[in-house]
């Protein structure tokens, strides 16, 4: 069975740090996604991430993926209000039928 | 562009009423999903249907059923609600199947009394 642990799963920050979001799986995959949802609003997707050592980057977010360690990290540059948001990786289950599993969702408040 | 269309956005319902939830999308899109997200967890798959005319089960269908109406339409039923199913509902889309990028739905928020 697939597992996805996320942390932290709340994070308050200040404008203009760094940090980084972790998201764990325990079985194979080799795809993964990022998707932000906005507090009362839908989720959008951020990143896919394909295969191992994928890095994509979209303004103050890199994401990366490194299947050997079952990891991936989104990472927080120079943090603005903007950003604050639920992140949530999903990974898909290489199984027959692709099923997608997701982390519980990470908190994020970034304080001006 | 619409994209994924799932009404309603509200919904308040007593133990035992039924409803349906309804989604459409306008992508072309052959695989839809119905999610539903619950504090402090992820999103848990109810029922998905990879191309229409198909339609499975998925992590957590206990008390609904769904109907792939046709390629763009596919609605999720409450037989008989219970305040376990209190919880916001997500309709989704993707191209082929659930390893593809998803598009979702604004959600219903459906609380069960």
């Amino acid at each position: 069975e697939l597992k996805v642990e996320q942390n932290p799963l709340f994070l308050s920050m200040q404008e203009g740090k760094n940090y980084t979001i972790y998201c764990n799986y325990s079985t194979t995959s080799d795809r993964l996604y990022w998707y932000r949802q906005d507090p009362g609003k839908s989720l959008e997707s951020l990143f896919v991430l394909l295969s191992n050592g994928a890095v994509k980057q979209e303004g103050r977010l890199m994401a990366s993926l490194d299947t050997k360690a079952r990891l991936s990290t989104l990472h927080i540059t120079a943090a603005v209000h903007d950003l604050s948001a639920t992140y949530f990786c999903a990974v898909v289950l290489m199984d027959s039928n692709y099923q997608l599993i997701w982390g519980a969702g990470t908190k994020l408040i970034i304080k001006p | 562009n619409a994209g994924v269309t799932q009404t309603p956005k509200f919904q308040v319902l007593k133990t035992g009423q039924s409803m349906t939830l309804q989604c459409a999308q306008d992508m072309n899109h052959n695989s839809m999903y119905w999610y539903r997200q619950d504090p402090g967890m992820g999103l848990r798959l109810i029922y998905y249907s990879a191309s229409e005319g198909t339609t499975d089960k998925g992590e957590v269908p206990n008390g609904y059923n769904v109907s792939r109406l046709n390629k763009r339409e596919f609605s999720l039923r409450l037989e008989s609600a219970a305040p376990s199913q209190t919880s916001v509902y997500f309709c989704a889309s993707s191209r082929t199947g659930m390893s593809e990028k998803l598009f979702f739905g604004s959600g219903t928020q459906l609380s069960v009394l």
